[in-house]
């Protein structure tokens, strides 16, 4: 059965902290591993990320895939109150037709 | 612009009644899927179409089915709907691969009274 586990569960930190989020996994067939960002509604997509050792950027956000010991970091730079949500970390397998298979998220709370 | 979109946002049901939420999507890709988000739970895939290929998770319950009558509709129906039933359904496009992109829509909120 193919598995996501998060770390941690939640996390409550100071606005401008650095945060780090983490996911391991162990799947069959592995394709990608997505990052997403869930507010009261459905997902949004952050990073997709395919390769090992090579960082996804954007802006404050940052993502590296190791695809040896097989986990992924999301880095949160001088987190504001609006980077409050549940990250959500996804694997792609495909084994005939893609799916994703979801971890149950980090909750990051962040106070002002 | 190309969407998912789901109806309705919120669904009130009874114990037992049956209830069917739609998803429709404009992006014209072809595998659609239907996860089952409980309160502080990851999203759970249910099922999924590959075009009209029908693929079941193995342990979907028998009380959920879906229909997939053209490329742009999807819907989900729960003939007995539990008290366990209640969640966040979320509907997602994708055009076979992360590399393309999945779509989420907004989700159907069902609560069953």
């Amino acid at each position: 059965e193919d598995k996501v586990v998060q770390s941690p569960l939640s996390l409550v930190v100071h606005e401008g902290d650095t945060v780090t989020l983490n996911c391991s996994y162990e799947v069959t067939n592995f394709r990608s591993l997505l990052w997403y960002k869930q507010e009261k509604k459905a997902p949004t997509f952050l990073f997709m990320l395919t390769s090992s050792g090579i960082e996804k950027k954007s802006g404050r956000l940052s993502s590296i895939l190791d695809k040896k010991e097989l986990f992924s970091i999301l880095n949160i730079t001088a987190t504001q109150t609006g980077d409050s949500a549940v990250y959500l970390c996804a694997v792609e397998t495909a084994f005939g037709n893609e799916k994703l298979t979801f971890g149950t998220g980090t909750r990051l709370t962040i106070i002002p | 612009d190309a969407m998912v979109i789901q109806n309705p946002r919120y669904q009130v049901t009874q114990f037992g009644k049956p209830v069917t939420l739609s998803c429709s999507q404009t992006l014209n890709h072809n595998v659609m899927y239907w996860y089952q988000q409980k309160s502080s739970q990851a999203p759970k895939l249910l099922f999924h179409y590959y075009d009209k290929d029908f693929n079941n998770e193995a342990d979907t319950p028998d009380n959920f089915q879906s229909r997939r009558p053209n490329t742009s509709f999807c819907f989900l129906d729960i003939r007995s709907p539990g008290l366990g039933d209640a969640a966040m359904y979320l509907c997602a496009t994708s055009r076979g691969a992360a590399l393309y992109g999945y779509t989420f829509g907004s989700g159907t909120r069902l609560t069953v009274v």
